[in-house]
């Protein structure tokens, strides 16, 4: 089947602390593989994503990514967080071809930053 | 328009009532997605419709739910006769092939079922 799993529910931490978000992902076939952000009454906007090459991409926001295909893993990270980066993030994922294109998400992370 | 553009923007409606949601794609967009965030369920897919071809609905929850695309831009998303369950954000997101088909979310609908 295919699906999405986010370790994390809910994350607490203090401004400049590091961010690490887990993502795991089951699919059959080559993916893309996205990271979704909400904030706070806003809209999802595209973070960043991975459709191939370098499996270590960089977002808007000094957030970043690795795709680790050996562990169907594709884990947020960012070395400094910032009380603006409260929001809940999601990790998603489709086919890389002829897969319809939607988006299977992950339940999502809730990230507070303490000022 | 600049972006997905979803309306109304709050529904409260009563049990058993039909409802009617509507969403305008980014211009020129050929593929245009329904997607429910609701508590407890996430984000989950709804329909996709891509260009002139069949929409894949394999996502919708019961037969109470359709959707239509009128010219190869609008959608709306109908829910007939309305339950309590239906109860959520309905978003609505568009891409294209060019730039390779990211998808753009509307702000949504938040679907209140009284």
């Amino acid at each position: 089947a295919q699906s999405v799993s986010q370790h994390n529910h809910h994350v607490i931490l203090s401004e400049a602390a590091s961010l690490e978000l887990g993502c795991n992902y089951s699919y059959g076939g080559t993916v893309n593989l996205f990271w979704y952000v909400q904030y706070p009454g806003q809209h999802l906007q595209l973070l960043l994503k991975y459709f191939s090459g370098d499996p270590l991409v960089k977002g808007i926001k000094g957030f970043e990514a690795e795709f680790i295909k050996s562990k169907f893993s594709f884990n947020l990270r960012k070395p400094s967080v910032q009380w603006s980066d409260t929001a809940e993030y999601f990790c998603a994922v489709n086919g890389r071809h002829n897969q319809g294109g939607k988006l299977i998400f992950g339940q999502g992370t809730e990230l507070s930053v303490k000022p | 328009g600049a972006g997905v553009s979803q309306s109304p923007s709050n529904k409260v409606t009563e049990k058993g009532k039909d409802v009617e949601l509507r969403c305008d794609p980014i211009s020129g967009h050929t593929a245009l997605y329904w997607y429910r965030q609701s508590l407890g369920q996430g984000l989950e897919f709804l329909i996709y419709f891509q260009g002139n071809s069949a929409p894949d609905k394999s996502g919708l929850p019961s037969d109470r739910f359709s959707a239509e695309r009128t010219g190869g831009s609008v959608s709306t998303l109908t829910i007939q006769r309305t339950q309590q369950e239906d109860s959520a954000v309905y978003l609505c997101a568009s891409s294209s092939t060019v730039g390779g088909n990211i998808q753009y979310f509307g702000a949504g609908t938040r679907l209140s079922v009284l």
